[in-house]
């Protein structure tokens, strides 16, 4: 069975940093690209990076690119979020996601979520 | 960026009843779309892609159609368990991925 826990979220003040995580299982982690999407409190879901399966390639949304880097680690299968320079407009649930197949087209699995709170 | 445009945003149906959801792409995204079922609290779960395939285990009251500019996703008899929160997904032209705004189905 497929899955995908985040954690990491937390109550972080404007300008700070956080890193999430989100531990693969029941798949082979090191074949998949995954993606982060977040989801701002009763608001809709938005992409926010893609990596490919051996990490050597890496996409960002505009609103958090030169802020968040998407980084994995295969021998652990654990995918990661660094977060820097966070502002209030990052406030959000953030998923991890794994792609459905081969292709970097939907996703076929999320993770639970973890919350971000940035506020001072 | 691609444009996603869901109608309506809520929708109030009776259990038993058919539901038809909506879902506009503000360009031509050929059969590239998806649709995920969010009930409160969950994460997002994978119903439809290739605007018509249901994905593994989902019921086959579901059911997408559509290609091009406009789909639609119906439930041909409402359980309880499906009263949630639809959106809808382009990957025809990314980056970004693009999500509707969400089509709330309530029932009446």
């Amino acid at each position: 069975e497929v899955q995908l826990l985040d954690s990491g979220g937390g109550f972080i003040q404007p300008g700070g940093s956080l890193r999430l995580s989100c531990a693969a299982s029941g798949f082979t982690f090191s074949s998949y690209a995954m993606a982060w999407v977040r989801q701002a409190p009763g608001k809709t879901l938005e992409w926010v990076s893609t990596i490919s399966a051996g990490g050597g390639t890496t996409y960002y949304a505009d609103s958090v690119k030169g802020r968040f880097t998407i980084s994995r680690d295969n021998s652990k299968n654990t995918l990661y979020l660094q977060m820097s320079s966070l502002r209030g407009e990052d406030t959000a649930t953030y998923y991890c996601a794994k792609y459905h197949g081969n292709t970097w087209d939907l996703f076929d699995y999320w993770g639970q979520g973890t919350l971000v709170t940035v506020s001072s | 960026e691609i444009v996603m445009t869901q109608s309506p945003a809520t929708l109030s149906v009776s259990p038993g009843e058919r539901a038809t959801l909506s879902c506009r792409a503000s360009q031509s995204i050929s059969s590239n779309l998806a649709w995920y079922q969010q009930r409160p609290g969950q994460a997002p779960r994978l119903l439809i892609y290739g605007a018509s395939t249901r994905a593994t285990g989902v019921p086959a009251r579901f059911s997408g159609s559509g290609s091009g500019t406009e789909f639609s996703l119906t439930i041909s008899s409402l359980q309880s368990e499906d009263f949630a929160v639809y959106y809808c997904q382009q990957y025809s032209n990314w980056p970004p991925y693009t999500f509707g705004q969400g089509t709330k189905l309530e029932i009446k």
